[in-house]
């Protein structure tokens, strides 16, 4: 089952803009992660954000989440061409399972 | 690291096939799940096991089935392909839940049934 959901479903940007993805779910979550996935790989883990927190940061990602709107952002600061990928969000249902979005697709331009 | 195998890369198989996609981790984790993904669905789960010989269903498991004899190794099983199961599989682990549920992927397989 689909509880993510993200948007844009795809994003072109010039590189070293900054790219803003965000992801809506539907019922109370533990916490929510971000993944990045290159083309036709597997899924990397980029970050998690529990449900206590409200904003989070590595390198150059910030992920902010509001669970009174159930909706979570990931921000890339000053893009590159390697951050062309799929990413994905993932919200936990306290049962071993993650619910993923269909993804947004970003694509960098040079 | 995690490292997370997948037996193969690309997989062609014809349609009535047994298929089998092979999944092995390194880092003694407890849960391991099998996901197809196709474009625009996101990934969908298709079994998990979350201790050896303990598989539970997901999403979409009619037409697969599973095998953890080992800790380590996480099999997928197609009885009999058909070409509605042309997709992209991808196998992870994670440790318990409390560990936050953190997917560790492995690359994918990339099968065609014809």
């Amino acid at each position: 089952s689909q509880q993510g959901e993200e948007d844009p479903q795809a994003l072109s940007i010039q590189e070293g803009e900054n790219a803003t993805m965000n992801c809506s779910y539907k019922t109370s979550i533990n916490n929510l992660q971000w993944y990045r996935q290159n083309s036709g790989r597997g899924l990397v883990h980029l970050i998690l954000i529990r449900s206590n927190e409200r904003e989070k940061h590595s390198g150059r990602l910030r992920v902010t989440l509001d669970t009174s709107k159930k909706s979570s952002s990931l921000l890339i600061t000053a893009s590159r061409a390697a951050d062309t990928a799929s990413y994905f969000c993932a919200t936990d249902d306290s049962n071993y399972q993650l619910i993923w979005g269909a993804g947004t697709k970003l694509i960098i331009k040079p | 690291d995690v490292k997370v195998t997948q037996s193969s890369r690309y997989l062609v198989k014809r349609t009535g096939e047994k298929v089998f996609l092979e999944c092995v981790q390194d880092m003694d984790h407890e849960n391991m799940f099998w996901y197809r993904q196709d474009p625009g669905l996101g990934l969908r789960l298709i079994y998990l096991s979350y201790d050896v010989k303990m598989k539970e269903k997901g999403d979409i498991p009619e037409g697969y089935s599973v095998s953890r004899e080992k800790k380590e190794r996480f099999s997928l099983i197609l009885e009999s392909a058909s070409t509605n199961q042309t997709s992209m599989y991808l196998c992870a682990s994670s440790l318990t839940a409390s560990g936050g549920l953190k997917q560790y992927f492995g690359p994918g397989t990339r099968l065609t049934v014809t």
